[in-house]
């Protein structure tokens, strides 16, 4: 009963260095979310994919970049970590825009 | 989306119910309310959800005023482990343009404490 899975669980980058934060679900959902919470504040929706091979801009899309190459992963791409990016992301699925969403536990993610 | 409006904070006792309410004044006719909650350092989970008809699942009770201008979240037996940051959130499915509106927007909830 996995539903969605998230890795690494944290990491600390130095600012410059690349990385990729992956997302897996095992529901054969179509709709897949990335979002990042900095402390204190909401969920802001950085990239959605509503199926394999679509991916499109949410509201905080620059600095990060997504693939959707299959139905069950959805990574999410740092090419120049920056510390305005030290953050908690969250991978969501849904199986509709109406749906409700599920999440995973997150990447902790610092850059010093 | 319709804004919304929770108390920062509330308590409970373990064992009772927990009320929490939600004031959506803008909310128009096309928009749901959802509920999700946020256990410390856990990613959010959904809990209900609905449209003007009060709704049930096993683990909350959603009541729509019949004006849908505010609801309450019902947990009818609160435990410790329900202790979590609560979300009220209106979203409307599918935007007047004919596409769909992805983003759920979270403000600050509500800190439910449930005491021993």
């Amino acid at each position: 009963n996995a539903g969605v899975t998230q890795t690494p669980k944290f990491r600390i980058l130095k600012i410059g260095q690349s990385m990729t934060l992956q997302c897996a679900q095992d529901m054969n959902h179509n709709y897949m979310y990335w979002y990042r919470q900095d402390p204190g504040m909401g969920l802001k929706l950085i990239y959605y994919s509503v199926g394999a091979g679509i991916t499109d801009k949410g509201e905080v899309p620059n600095g990060y970049n997504v693939s959707r190459s299959t139905t069950e992963d959805f990574p999410l791409r740092l090419e120049l970590a920056a510390p305005s990016q030290t953050s908690v992301y969250f991978c969501a699925s849904g199986s509709t825009a109406n749906q409700p969403q599920h999440f995973g536990d997150g990447t902790r993610l610092s850059i010093l | 989306d319709a804004k919304t409006t929770q108390p920062p904070s509330m308590d409970c006792a373990e064992g009772r119910a927990a009320n929490l309410p939600c004031n959506h004044s803008t909310i128009s006719g096309n928009e749901y309310v959802y509920w999700y909650r946020q256990i410390h350092s856990q990613g959010p989970q959904y809990i209900i959800h609905g449209l003007k008809n009060n709704e049930t699942n096993e683990m909350a009770s959603l009541i729509i005023t019949e004006d849908r201008k505010s609801s309450t979240l019902i947990l009818p037996h609160a435990t410790l482990r329900d202790t979590a940051v609560y979300y009220c959130i209106v979203r409307v499915a599918r935007t007047n343009s004919g596409g769909s509106n992805y983003k759920l927007t979270f403000g600050k909830g509500t800190l439910l404490t449930v005491n021993p």
